[in-house]
């Protein structure tokens, strides 16, 4: 199994809303990434999970909280959003090694209303 | 820090031959990877290069030259399907990757 699942696919909130992205993967790989995407820009990274720690944070603001439950789940708890966050929310997992190959999900698209 | 230029849009038609060029500059550097990203899709890894040189694989090729920082992908024989945002990315430390701004391809019949 070769696939990295979010959900939920498309998402709608207000600025007051509490709302969870959840990615899962069952590839056994011990780093698992989130990334915001806007309309024709790169993928930016904002939190690096290694081992189930978490070992990078971009500057993200705290509204964002990520979660790592296990070694094959990874949570993006949102609350208070701004509409400038709206976007694509891109999770993506590596085993690691000299490639690094980075495995990712179909997204999320969250829109902040 | 890091950063990456690559052109924004690069056009060709089915069964040309493209090249996307990758320059960068950045505090740490393992390789350059190369990802497609269709519209609406997400990105998908193409290639990695941690050695100077040229790696192929099937249609694609990337190569990368260390001490000019510069890679670039080549496209072969062009098919409508390879229409795709493309992203240089260079992996430095604790296994992350930086992507560049991407280059649009867009290839006609």
């Amino acid at each position: 199994d070769t696939e990295v699942t979010q959900t939920p696919k498309h998402l709608v909130m207000g600025m007051t809303n509490k709302k969870s992205l959840k990615c899962e993967q069952h590839m056994g790989h011990r780093a698992m990434y989130w990334y915001k995407q806007k309309a024709k820009k790169p993928p930016e990274l904002m939190f690096v999970y290694s081992y189930e720690k978490l070992s990078i944070n971009e500057s993200v603001p705290s509204r964002f909280s990520p979660e790592c439950p296990n070694s094959s789940l990874l949570n993006l708890h949102l609350h208070a959003l701004q509409p400038e966050d709206s976007a694509l929310y891109l999770c993506a997992s590596s085993g690691g090694g000299i490639y690094n190959e980075q495995f990712f999900g179909p997204g999320t698209r969250l829109t902040v209303l | 820090g890091q950063s990456l230029e690559q052109p924004s849009e690069v056009t060709a038609v089915e069964g040309a031959i493209v090249q996307i060029n990758c320059t960068y500059q950045t505090s740490g550097f393992y390789g350059l990877s190369w990802y497609q990203q269709h519209d609406g899709g997400a990105p998908t890894f193409l290639s990695y290069n941690g050695l100077d040189g040229l790696e192929e694989t099937g249609r694609f090729s990337s190569f990368l030259s260390r001490s000019d920082s510069y890679g670039y992908l080549l496209l072969q024989e062009l098919q409508m399907k390879d229409s795709a945002s493309y992203f240089c990315a260079v992996n430095s430390g604790y296994s992350t990757l930086t992507f560049g701004k991407g280059t649009m391809l867009l290839v006609s019949p």
